[in-house]
């Protein structure tokens, strides 16, 4: 069946430190893969997406590319800031509509 | 501004009480979830529905009840055949079935059974 597995936390960075959050995932065919971040008492929002392999998903700074090879969707950012402290959820796209997440990393930066 | 609306966000409710958490969106989307989020576990599917007066069972949906009579509204029900029902619960929409659109989450509703 389908499912997602992203590397366990907490990850502890120090301000302007590169991050990678691993994410592999097993899938029939090849769903559209999704990163989500959440704020400590809130809910989840749309980080990047990509629909088709080797398609690169970006925002604020943040980037992951659908490897089908590796089935693999690993995110990525330069230098983080503090502002990024959050949860981080890896999420595939089930032919009913629905999303299966992984079990989530939180990250913290420290200035 | 359209969005997704949950209430209450905060939820104390007695062991054997039914309690009824309200989701509605304004987003005219056709496709409305549920999700339960556990620390540690990342978020897990009670119920979904894809169209008005119909709805297919997730993966965790025991103890757990939803109707949907209305596009914009989808409550869930957490009844007291739910053995362990303290958590945080998400509501998400999304325009359709499509392979490539994306969930939108409400703010979510955090119930504690005391």
């Amino acid at each position: 069946g389908n499912s997602v597995t992203q590397m366990e936390g907490p990850v502890t960075l120090s301000e302007e430190a590169f991050l990678t959050i691993n994410c592999t995932y097993t899938a029939t065919g090849y769903p559209s893969l999704f990163w989500y971040v959440q704020y400590p008492g809130e809910g989840l929002q749309l980080l990047l997406k990509a629909t088709k392999a080797d398609d690169k998903g970006s925002n604020k700074g943040f980037e992951a590319t659908y490897r089908k090879e590796t089935t693999s969707f690993h995110l990525e950012k330069g230098s983080v800031q503090v502002s990024d402290s959050a949860v981080y959820f890896c999420a595939l796209k089930r032919s009913q509509g629905n999303l299966i997440f992984g079990k989530g990393t939180k990250l913290s930066v420290k200035p | 501004d359209g969005g997704i609306t949950q209430s209450p966000k905060y939820l104390f409710r007695k062991e054997g009480q039914n309690v009824t958490l309200s989701c509605e969106q304004n987003l005219n989307h056709d496709a409305m979830y549920w999700y339960r989020q556990d620390p540690g576990q990342g978020l897990r599917l009670i119920y979904y529905s894809q169209i008005v007066n119909d709805f297919q069972k997730g993966d965790i949906a025991e103890g757990y009840s939803v109707s949907r009579e209305k596009k914009e509204s989808f409550p869930l029900t957490v009844t007291s055949a739910q053995k362990n029902p303290t958590a945080f619960y998400l509501c998400a929409s999304s325009p359709g079935q499509g392979p490539t659109g994306e969930l939108f989450f409400g703010e979510g509703s955090r119930l504690t059974v005391l």
